[in-house]
């Protein structure tokens, strides 16, 4: 039973557009959720994270909004570019507990 | 400042035969994570380690998965025997702690195919 889903396995955005890869989740005492970005043949790579507390958390180009009562987060990139086509996995953890990964959306840049 | 160490990257073996994964966390880390990425799954938590110490192994999917930690720079995931379903990619990942708030560092992963 997937705690953490990611219902699009792939998602192509043209470049210079915005790119949203969205998330959901089950689980109510997920307090803490967080963004990885994966290249090939490398390891995910930590992107953003958010804390329950918030409903928004910017980085440059990267946004993830929260949304505790539909239990749906998402990334935002904006603008997207040709060096943000990779694996994004979505996650999320309880107090003190592990990390639980969704399956991953592969996003394209379409140049 | 080399990150978390993993061999060997591409592993290829017949069923049955066991396998060692083989990771160097990023020195200073008290926390150590085994996971294993495939398409059905996505990227699942084996089980992870606090001051070498193993804290919770409920991801290890059966009897024939084992990982150790002997020392604060060296940790195996073995699987023996190994069979076709074992084949995916296998990452180590580190930390300071093993809390979600302290960020994970991944390594490079070993590709497993078992025939």
């Amino acid at each position: 039973d997937q705690q953490v889903k990611q219902n699009s396995p792939s998602l192509s955005v043209q470049e210079g557009r915005i790119s949203i890869l969205n998330c959901d989740y089950t689980n109510s005492m997920f307090d803490y959720f967080l963004w990885y970005k994966k290249y090939p043949a490398e390891g995910p790579t930590f992107l953003i994270s958010i804390s329950s507390i918030k409903d928004k958390n910017e980085d440059g180009r990267f946004t993830v909004f929260l949304n505790k009562s539909a239990k749906h987060l998402s990334l935002h990139i904006v603008p997207s570019q040709p060096g943000d086509s990779a694996v994004y996995f979505c996650a999320a953890s309880a107090i003190d507990d592990k990390i639980i990964f969704g399956k991953g959306t592969r996003l394209h840049i379409l140049p | 400042d080399a990150g978390v160490i993993q061999s060997p990257r591409h592993e290829v073996t017949e069923m049955g035969q066991e396998v060692t994964l083989r990771c160097k966390p990023i020195s200073g880390h008290n926390s150590l994570f085994w996971y294993r990425q495939t398409m059905m799954r996505g990227l699942e938590l084996l089980i992870y380690f606090n001051n070498n110490v193993p804290i919770d192994d409920s991801g290890m999917p059966e009897d024939r998965f084992s990982a150790k930690m002997p020392n604060a720079s060296f940790s195996t995931l073995k699987i023996q025997p190994s069979e076709p379903r074992d084949s995916a990619v296998y990452f180590c990942a580190s930390s300071f702690s093993p809390s979600s708030y302290s960020q994970q560092f991944f390594g490079p992963g070993t590709r497993l195919t078992v025939l």
